[in-house]
């Protein structure tokens, strides 16, 4: 019963480096969300899509690129880290939008640019 | 001012106290709102959604104000395995984007 599932689970870059982070969800579910989440603070939106072939921005997308590659799988990706992007990134997935539907997410990513 | 606004706490109580968090936000047009759990260095998880005729689910009470403009959130009888952070989440009505709370942090204590 994996749900969503996010990879790497912990990562260490060096400002400049470039990364991808990984999110697969097994629940057949139409849109899929990246989020950051800084210590003491609530989650953020950077991009999200609300279906197969859509991505759009969110709250905080600068830095940020993704790819809804399939409707399973949603990246998110890094092209050229800084410290400000130290912060752990929660993958999440609903059915219907999440307007109205419950958001399930990975367990998250655990990111350190030095 | 932020769109969705929590008081963090902490909140220190003891088991078997009742204890009850506010959110407010900002934006009046917004239609769905959720109460999310998050424990320690884990991902959040829903708690319950909250409906205008407020609902309960064992021993948690959920509450909205349309008018002030604010949800609650109702823990009666706590209990240790409560500790946690509560994350208020609302929903505006157009854009489809969910706004969380910055989150507030319970300690039931024995």
């Amino acid at each position: 019963n994996a749900g969503v599932t996010q990879t790497p689970k912990f990562q260490v870059l060096k400002t400049g480096q470039s990364m991808t982070l990984q999110c697969a969800q097994d629940m057949n579910h139409n849109s899929m969300y990246w989020y950051r989440q800084d210590p003491g603070m609530g989650l953020r939106l950077i991009y999200y899509s609300a279906s197969e072939g859509t991505t759009d921005k969110g709250e905080v997308p600068n830095g940020y690129n993704v790819s809804r590659l399939n409707k399973r799988e949603f990246s998110l990706r890094l092209e050229s880290a800084a410290p400000s992007q130290t912060s752990v990134y929660f993958c999440a997935s609903s059915e219907r939008g999440d307007r109205t539907g419950e958001l399930f997410f990975g367990e998250g990513s655990r990111l350190t640019v030095l | 001012r932020k769109e969705v606004e929590q008081d963090p706490g902490p909140f220190n109580v003891p088991e078997g106290a009742t204890v009850a968090f506010n959110c407010t936000y900002s934006n009046s047009a917004s239609q769905s709102f959720f109460w999310y759990r998050q424990d320690c260095r884990k991902e959040p998880k829903l708690l319950m959604s909250v409906y205008s005729s407020g609902n309960e689910d064992g021993r948690f009470t959920a509450q909205l104000n349309r008018a002030s403009q604010y949800i609650s959130l109702l823990i009666r009888d706590s209990k240790l395995s409560d500790s946690a952070t509560y994350l208020c989440v609302v929903n505006p009505t157009n854009a489809g984007k969910s706004t969380f709370g910055d989150g507030t942090t319970l300690t039931v204590k024995p």
